[in-house]
């Protein structure tokens, strides 16, 4: 069935690093493929999503292209701010099943 | 606010009772995805609803069940609670299905089965 694996956290880096968190997926299908983020204590927010293959994702600083070659959608952002700690789930989205799969998170810890 | 409303937020009940958590999408939204959040199992999809009728069901416990109503408010039922059964509780609702739409999610209920 459909699945999403991310990189088992927690991810610590200081203020202005460089930030990546692998994704990948495997789907019946051309799936797409969303970054959520969640704040402590609140729901998921949609962060960027990619509906085809090589499309790119972006928002606030954070981006991630749909690579269907690698089944990927990593994220990345340059330099990752305090206000960014928090966790970070991979998803992704069939047409046929009508499911919205999630990996288990990547939390993310930016210290100053 | 995301304009998915949960209630209640929490929710303590003791083993064995049944409980029902509700869902108000957001205007025009026809998807409705129930998930459990528990630490060691992360995000795990429940079943999901389109204007009705059930869509794709996920890990759904028997002892769980859930549907849309007319209004596209939706209820998950959870009968003979186990401990084990404590754990966030999210739901998201869409306009369609999510191949080319995004998920808004609310705040959750958090159960708490003592």
């Amino acid at each position: 069935g459909d699945s999403v694996t991310q990189m088992e956290g927690p991810v610590t880096l200081s203020e202005e690093a460089f930030l990546t968190i692998n994704c990948t997926y495997t789907a019946t299908g051309y799936p797409s493929l969303f970054w959520y983020v969640q704040y402590p204590g609140e729901g998921l927010q949609l962060l960027l999503k990619a509906t085809k293959a090589d499309d790119k994702g972006s928002n606030k600083g954070f981006e991630a292209t749909y690579r269907k070659e690698t089944t990927s959608f990593h994220l990345e952002k340059g330099s990752v701010q305090v206000s960014d700690s928090a966790v970070y789930f991979c998803a992704s989205g069939s047409s046929n099943t009508g499911k919205l799969i999630f990996g288990q998170g990547t939390t993310l810890q930016v210290k100053p | 606010d995301s304009g998915v409303t949960q209630t209640p937020k929490h929710l303590i009940t003791a083993t064995g009772q049944r409980v029902t958590l509700r869902c108000s999408p957001r205007s025009g939204d026809l998807s409705v995805y129930w998930y459990q959040q528990s630490l060691d199992q992360g995000l795990q999809f429940l079943i999901q609803y389109y204007n009705g009728e059930e869509r794709a069901k996920g890990n759904i416990l028997e002892r769980f069940s859930a549907q849309q109503f007319p209004d596209l408010h939706s209820e998950l039922n959870l009968s003979s609670l186990e401990l084990g059964d404590s754990a966030l509780y999210f739901c998201a609702s869409s306009v369609g299905t999510v191949r080319n739409t995004e998920a808004f999610f609310g705040q959750g209920t958090r159960l708490t089965v003592v």
